[in-house]
């Protein structure tokens, strides 16, 4: 049962132009949600999050989106860079539960072309 | 630096044996995880412990098992037990009352059953 889903496996674009990346998920017990970097062998960053009382985080060309009646969120990356290519990862937490136990997605690999 | 330490970086496993996989944090937080990655897939929550002396199944505890002796520590024991434990294995740490990204990884193990 995947409660946290990235149904986009890779996606590729160019640099200076937006980079989206989609995660939905199915448990309505979900209230914080995050975004993750990874590069392979390596732990994954942190890179942004969102309450669920918000829509809309933003931290310099990183904007987290949060539509809670489609239970989906993005992130948003602008302008693209080469050094954002990596995997991407969404990650939701239930309220009242320990702050690392995370529900991860699969993945997105981005792939940022000069 | 403050961070969390994984050991080893590489290992194999023969069918049948045990293996333990050292994790060791000087972040002060009170919780620790361990976390799965296969090929493909998101990260997996395997074992999280909240307190010394305390700890509680993930999402696939079975063929593993920790200890959680002192705060820093949190080794993770693959069985002979766990039928595809070849994976990355991923440590992580966070406090107990922050905000809520505030969960932090280190570098990863990777186990390899020959």
């Amino acid at each position: 049962d995947q409660q946290v889903k990235q149904n986009s496996p890779s996606l590729s674009v160019q640099e200076g132009r937006i980079s989206i990346l989609n995660c939905d998920y199915t448990n309505s017990m979900f209230d914080y949600f995050l975004w993750y970097k990874k590069y392979p062998a390596e732990g994954p960053t942190f890179l942004i999050s969102i309450s669920s009382i918000k829509d809309k985080n933003e931290d310099g060309r990183f904007t987290v989106f949060l539509n809670k009646s489609a239970k989906h969120l993005s992130l948003h990356i602008v302008p693209s860079q080469p050094g954002d290519s990596a995997v991407y990862f969404c990650a939701a937490r239930a309220g009242g539960t320990s702050y690392g136990k995370l529900t991860f997605g699969q993945g997105t690999i981005l792939t940022v072309h000069p | 630096d403050g961070g969390i330490t994984q050991s080893p970086k590489y290992l194999f496993r023969k069918e049948g044996q045990n293996v333990t996989l050292s994790c060791e944090q000087n972040l002060n937080h009170d919780a620790m995880y361990w976390y799965r990655q296969d090929p493909g897939q998101g990260l997996r929550l395997i074992y999280y412990s909240q307190i010394v002396n305390d700890f509680q199944k993930g999402d696939i505890a079975e063929g593993y098992s920790v200890s959680r002796e002192k705060k820093e520590s949190f080794p993770l024991t693959v069985t002979s037990a766990q039928k595809n434990p070849t994976a990355f294995y991923l440590c992580a740490s966070s406090p107990t009352e922050s905000s809520g990204n505030t969960i932090y990884f280190g570098e990863g193990s990777w186990l390899t059953v020959v």
